[in-house]
Parts: C-alpha cells; sequence; structure tokens
C-alpha cells in the first residue's frame, strides 16, 4: 500500500501561511491525495483533495508535484483554530468500486499568536 | 443534517469483558466505516460497510468485528479485552458509490479506556 510521510511537528505565525509538506513516493497513478485534520480528540475533518493538478477551496490549497511524489498542503492565513493535526492520506483503489485510506501519522500545527 | 452519532462517548471495561460501540451514519450514507486511533500507531482502518456487507478488512485479529443493518447503522464488538484496546474508536460514513468526492465524515468517536 502507498504510504506518507509527514513531519511531525510545525509552528506557524498567526496571519502568515502555514505549508504541509507531504511525501507519498509509492502513490499510484489513480490514488488520490486527500487531508483531513483533526482538532483535540474530535473526528477528522475533510479539508481538500487531489489527484495531479492543483486544487483550492475556501479552507486550503494544494499543490502536487508533478511526478505526484509529494505534496504540500497551504493555509493562506493561519488563524489560532487551524492549530490540530494534519493528516495526509492516500485513497487506495481496492477495486469493485471500494477504497481504502492510508493515514500517516500527520503533522502537529502549532499556530502562534 | 444530522452528522455522524457514535455512542458512547466514554466507556471504562476491564479485561477479558465485551464491548460494543454504535455508529449512526449520516441520512441516505451507506457505506460506515471504523478506525482505531492511539497515540502510539496513530489512525488505523479497521473495517468499512456498505449495504450491510463487509467491504474491506484492515489488519486486526478477530476479536474485533463488526456489522451492518438495513438502515445503514452500525455496531462494532471488541471481545476479551486487552489492555492495548484502548482507543479512541472513529467511525466515518460515505454516500459509499458512484462519483463523489470520497470524503469521509467523521463522528467524534468513542474513548474506550481498558483497565
Amino acid at each position: 500500500d502507498a504510504k506518507t510521510t509527514q513531519p511531525t511537528s510545525m509552528d506557524c505565525a498567526e496571519g502568515r501561511a502555514a505549508n504541509l509538506p507531504c511525501n507519498h513516493s509509492t502513490i499510484s497513478g489513480n490514488e488520490y491525495v486527500y487531508w483531513y485534520r483533526q482538532i483535540h480528540s474530535q473526528g477528522p475533518q475533510y479539508i481538500i483533495h487531489g489527484l495531479k493538478n492543483n486544487e483550492t477551496n475556501e479552507m486550503a490549497s494544494l499543490i502536487i508535484t508533478e511526478d505526484r511524489k509529494s505534496s504540500t498542503l497551504i493555509l493562506p492565513h493561519a488563524t489560532l483554530r487551524d492549530t490540530a493535526v494534519y493528516y495526509c492520506i492516500v485513497r487506495v483503489w481496492r477495486g469493485s468500486g471500494t477504497y481504502k485510506y492510508i493515514f500517516g501519522t500527520g503533522t502537529r500545527l502549532k499556530v502562534l499568536a | 443534517k444530522a452528522g455522524v452519532t457514535q455512542t458512547p462517548r466514554y466507556l471504562i471495561k476491564t479485561r477479558g469483558q465485551q464491548v460494543t460501540l454504535s455508529c449512526s451514519p449520516i441520512s441516505g450514507h451507506r457505506s460506515v466505516s471504523w478506525y482505531q486511533q492511539t497515540p502510539g500507531q496513530g489512525l488505523q482502518f479497521l473495517f468499512e460497510y456498505f449495504s450491510e456487507t463487509q467491504r474491506n478488512k484492515g489488519n486486526f485479529p478477530g476479536r474485533f468485528s463488526g456489522r451492518q443493518f438495513s438502515n445503514s447503522r452500525s455496531e462494532m464488538n471488541v471481545s476479551t479485552l486487552e489492555l492495548g484496546d484502548s482507543a479512541l474508536y472513529l467511525c466515518a460514513s460515505s454516500p459509499g458509490q458512484g462519483e463523489n468526492t470520497g470524503e469521509l465524515f467523521f463522528g467524534e468517536g468513542s474513548r474506550l479506556t481498558v483497565l
């Protein structure tokens, strides 16, 4: 199965952009990259996902390298409420319309006032 | 639209006992998956159910089992509890088929402590 590697922790100043990297060098051509975040023992919350192209929504931007071996989640203007653990996930095709989500160990982002 | 509901939120058991956790998915969602989260192992996939059938299974011993009912509600059961089963058990629902974002909607989790 594809595996994701993320830094254990990062700090970011409030109001600045937070750039969270993820390595998924074993990803296959049809496997999507998803990002979720988890705020202190709540259930993970969906942020964004992508396959090949860069994606943007109201929460964040996702930049995927051309070889798809890594990606970066960008929170353009981090706030204190963005302090959370961010998970980079690969969705693996299992056949017959089913998928399996491979969670990495996550990056603990701390936004500093 | 109501979110994913998990019950109970907290529970304490002793070694050797069994436990049943419940998950009610978002209305209209037919897929329910379960994850175990521990500080040491992170989030690990347990199994996924769709239309009352187990579609995927993670690498957990047979003590971990689950089922899904016709209304898509799901339960998971852990028998002969061990100390290492202490964890946050998360349930996630999704439509489960067709073209969709693939987004998983998670509940708040059931925190199990085994003494």
